[in-house]
């Protein structure tokens, strides 16, 4: 029972690449959120789902996209990369919005 | 108003002492709140959920206060392990993290 699993751990990107980041759960929960901590701050929700076909943004949307295809799969897309783009990117998954979540351990990401 | 704020710290406590923090939430409405734990830019992981009585989990102790809307954490007979960040969420709709509070904990 691996939990939540995040790929890849590292990445550095060039500005205006793309790439996706990869979050895989087999806990079989609804509800998946795609968070990024900037230094010394809080998460942010970038994204979110309620469960396979259904997407909604969270506080800080822009510059990203998801898709959540199966229960078990949550990809977060970075299109052009951009260095405000620098973060440590966390999934997380849950049983209702009103419980608590489960996290990977995160994706460094820097954009140069 | 940010949703969930928090002293920042740092609490810097002799192990065996005792270190109590208070986070303030903007949100009347709020129905659940939780205490995660933070290591090191590791993932957050979650310490306890905080109930309406207030709740015990052997060495640490959550409280709620609804009227002055703020929970509290405090963490009896400090252990070196203890040094983390610890984030205060509230759950509404969806979860807000607050920046965390650090603690560390000196020999």
């Amino acid at each position: 029972n691996a939990g939540v699993t995040q790929t890849p751990k590292f990445r550095i990107l060039k500005i205006g690449q793309s790439m996706t980041l990869q979050c895989t759960q087999d806990m079989n929960h609804n509800y998946m959120y795609w968070y990024r901590q900037d230094p010394g701050m809080g998460l942010k929700l970038i994204y979110y789902s309620v469960g396979a076909g259904i997407t909604d943004k969270g506080e800080v949307p822009n510059g990203y996209n998801v898709s959540r295809s199966t229960t078990e799969d949550f990809p977060l897309r970075l299109e052009l990369a951009a260095p405000s783009q620098t973060s440590v990117y966390f999934c997380a998954t849950g049983q209702g919005n009103r419980q608590p979540q489960h996290f990977g351990d995160g994706t460094r990401l820097s954009i140069l | 108003r940010k949703e969930v704020e928090q002293d920042p710290g740092p609490f810097n406590v002799p192990e065996g002492a005792t270190v109590a923090f208070n986070c303030t939430y903007s949100n009347s409405a709020s129905q659940s709140f939780f205490w995660y734990r933070q290591d090191c830019r590791k993932e957050p992981k979650l310490l306890m959920s905080v109930y309406s009585s207030g709740n015990e989990d052997g060495r640490f102790t959550a409280q709620l206060n609804r009227a002055s809307q703020y929970i509290s954490l405090l963490i009896r007979d400090s252990k070196l392990s203890d040094s983390a960040t610890y984030l205060c969420v509230v759950n509404d709709y969806k979860l807000s993290f607050g920046a965390g509070t650090t603690v560390t904990v000196r020999a």
